[in-house]
């Protein structure tokens, strides 16, 4: 069955340490990767993606991600914690075909990152 | 930017009145539209996909008679739900994937219903 799993339901780190936020998908076909922020009472923001390439992503706010076929995995993260980046993070994988109506998301549980001063 | 807007952003309703929930893309076309809920702390949980002229396909456990997706436009879905009940009561938020960048959804703010 497809599936998302992002390990750790919460994650703490210093500002200025790195930040790893872990997804790990099941697939038989390597899929569409996204990684979204969620702040309080908002929508959902697109961090990355990753459709085909390069298996390293850069995205905004300094975050990146590499798609590790071998591991199927999706690790998000960024050298240096701010303040501004407490929130919860999504991953995502966009499962099914390439034509509109032939695929879906499912997201992972989320993370919710906290950045201690 | 993309931008994708709901409306409202909050409702609160009595339990049996039926409450529509709008979706539009501002600047572009949307030939995919998705409708998501979400629990308290919890992940989005895929209720339908709506595509443009056709009728929508609602996810395993959602009930389509209660939760009334029309996609009108290209950029335009509601959600209705139907004699609502305390249960409904959750954060719902919208999607839309543009014509020429399928791969990507754009979010909307989301609308918290509160039943009553």
């Amino acid at each position: 069955a497809q599936s998302v799993t992002q390990l750790g339901s919460h994650v703490s780190v210093s500002e200025g340490a790195l930040v790893l936020l872990r997804c790990n998908y099941s697939s038989s076909v390597p899929p569409y990767l996204f990684w979204y922020v969620q702040y309080p009472n908002q929508g959902l923001q697109l961090l990355l993606k990753y459709t085909t390439g390069a298996t390293l992503v850069k995205g905004i706010n300094g975050f990146e991600a590499e798609f590790k076929k071998s591991e199927t995995s999706f690790h998000l993260t960024k050298p240096s914690a701010h303040m501004s980046d407490a929130a919860e993070y999504f991953c995502a994988v966009r499962f099914g075909g390439y034509t509109s109506g032939t695929y879906k998301y499912i997201f992972g549980t989320g993370t919710r990152l906290k950045v201690l001063a | 930017g993309a931008v994708v807007s709901q409306h409202p952003s909050w409702v609160i309703c009595k339990s049996g009145t039926s409450v529509k929930i709008e979706c539009r893309s501002l600047d572009f076309q949307a030939t995919t539209m998705f409708w998501y809920r979400q629990f308290p702390k919890q992940s989005l949980m895929l209720m339908a996909t709506s595509n443009e002229g056709s009728k929508a396909t609602y996810e395993q456990g959602v009930e389509k008679d209660k939760f009334l997706i029309n996609h009108a436009s290209l950029t335009l879905s509601t959600l209705t739900v139907t004699s609502a009940h305390p249960e409904d009561s959750s954060f719902y938020i919208c999607s839309a994937s543009p014509r020429d960048l399928q791969e990507t959804q754009y979010f909307g703010p989301g609308t918290r219903l509160l039943v009553l």
